[in-house]
């Protein structure tokens, strides 16, 4: 099916490990996003990438580095993970229409827990 | 960024006609209205956009008054599958624009 497929779905990481959580997207779109969700909570934007070659920080980026290989890959990576880092991570991608419609399409999520 | 407020949670019945009111006071010219539908251990899910008066399609409707400061989410006849948190946000129609989530309205249909 086209959309954003993120990888792994689950992770459990030490404190001061590191990791990167893989995100592709096959519909062409300009922009995309990572956020994270904790529970019972919203989602908070942590970087985006506007176009294939640019990111900016979100609400929350401390922390975390991001990396806009291409335009279908955008990569998340925790340098030292720590407890706080526990969350659902989602990636997204969007792209505005000439109707001005510029909805985002999300992957299914990385369950990532620091102990 | 447009804040917006929604109800933290809200109740119904399968059947009924559901409508959840977000308020954006400082919706800005360019800003669209999107309504977002999460259900547990899933990405949320586009269910409609609009920008002013109504819109519908096949799951909801979208209602804006003229001053735009405030849009309603209507969903006809819910059924427990629409169980889910709802989210309200405003933004710019420019692709790469960052969105803010809120805390979202969490809807619960009982039988």
């Amino acid at each position: 099916n086209a959309g954003v497929t993120q990888t792994p779905k689950f992770q459990v990481l030490k404190t001061g490990q590191s990791m990167t959580l893989q995100c592709a997207q096959d519909m062409n779109h300009n922009s995309m996003y990572w956020y994270r969700q904790d529970p019972g909570m919203g989602l908070r934007l942590i970087y985006y990438s506007a176009s294939e070659g640019t990111t900016d920080k979100g609400e929350v980026p401390n922390g975390y580095n991001v990396s806009r290989l291409n335009k279908r890959e955008f990569s998340l990576r925790l340098e030292s993970a720590a407890p706080s880092q526990t969350s659902v991570y989602f990636c997204a991608s969007s792209e505005a229409t000439t109707e001005g419609y510029y909805g985002y399409t999300f992957g299914s999520g990385t369950r990532l827990t620091v102990v | 960024l447009a804040k917006t407020t929604q109800p933290i949670s809200m109740d119904s019945y399968e059947g009924q006609e559901v409508n959840i009111t977000c308020s954006h006071n400082n919706i800005a010219t360019n800003d669209y209205i999107t309504w977002y539908q999460q259900f547990p251990s899933q990405g949320p899910r586009f269910i409609i956009q609009g920008y002013k008066t109504k819109v519908t399609n096949e799951v909801a409707s979208l209602f804006i008054p003229a001053d735009r400061k405030s849009s309603t989410l209507s969903l006809p006849r819910v059924s427990l599958s629409d169980t889910a948190v709802y989210y309200c946000l405003v933004g710019d129609s420019n692709a790469g624009n960052m969105l803010t989530f809120g805390g979202g309205t969490r809807l619960m249909v009982k039988p």
